[in-house]
């Protein structure tokens, strides 16, 4: 089984300043990465995905995360944040073997709150 | 750009009713998935359906709940006789074929409140 852990369920950040959200994952298979975004009151959105090859990946609105297999963490940056990146943040996993076509295993969420 | 959508947004049901949650997924997908995000907590899958039936489920996917597509466009999760803690936002997902199986799209959610 898998398992998702971010360790801060809220994270304040000032407009402008660079954001690091934590994701650390447990799996006994190789895993697919992600990264979802929820704007309150709506559905997920992806914000970037790892499935092989360069470990930084690159997604939308300026976000970025690093594949860290020794570490077995997958940490989402932002070198710069907007009022509008104010939202929820899910790190999810799931097993590479099944194509993903699996379930995915979510984190419990961060909360980035960006402060004028 | 196609979208997931489910209906109705906000569900209320007395405790032993059955309720089904509609989803249309986006056209040509083949992979379904139906999950719920109890307030305050992580979100958490329950059910995955290719081909006309379930691929993988989870523990929380009893015989409480079942899938179904009725239709080359509709995908339903169904739970009979309804408990509090079934409340819960429900979200309905779909993703291609292919290479591009790995990507899921999430609709906007079905919040059931169950009395």
């Amino acid at each position: 089984a898998q398992s998702v852990t971010q360790l801060d369920s809220q994270v304040p950040v000032f407009e402008e300043a660079p954001v690091e959200l934590r994701c650390n994952y447990s799996s006994s298979v190789s895993v697919y990465l992600f990264w979802y975004v929820q704007y309150p009151n709506q559905g997920l959105q992806l914000l970037l995905k790892y499935l092989s090859g360069s470990t930084l990946v690159k997604g939308i609105n300026g976000f970025e995360a690093e594949f860290n297999k020794s570490q077995t963490s997958f940490h989402l940056r932002k070198p710069s944040v907007h009022i509008s990146d104010t939202a929820e943040y899910f790190c999810a996993v799931s097993r590479a073997s099944r194509g993903g076509a699996d379930g995915l295993t979510f984190g419990k969420g961060t909360h980035l709150i960006i402060q004028p | 750009e196609p979208e997931v959508t489910q209906t109705p947004s906000h569900q209320v049901t007395q405790m032993g009713q059955e309720v089904i949650l509609r989803c249309v997924p986006i056209s040509n997908h083949l992979y379904f998935y139906w999950y719920r995000q109890i307030l305050g907590q992580k979100v958490e899958f329950l059910v995955s359906f290719y081909n006309n039936e379930i691929s993988e489920k989870s523990e929380i996917f009893d015989d409480q709940f079942s899938v179904e597509r009725p239709d080359g466009s509709n995908f339903t999760l169904k739970i009979r006789s309804t408990k509090l803690e079934d409340s819960a936002m429900y979200f309905c997902a779909s993703s291609p074929g292919g290479g591009q199986v790995v990507q899921q799209y999430f609709g906007p959610g079905t919040r059931l409140t169950v009395t």
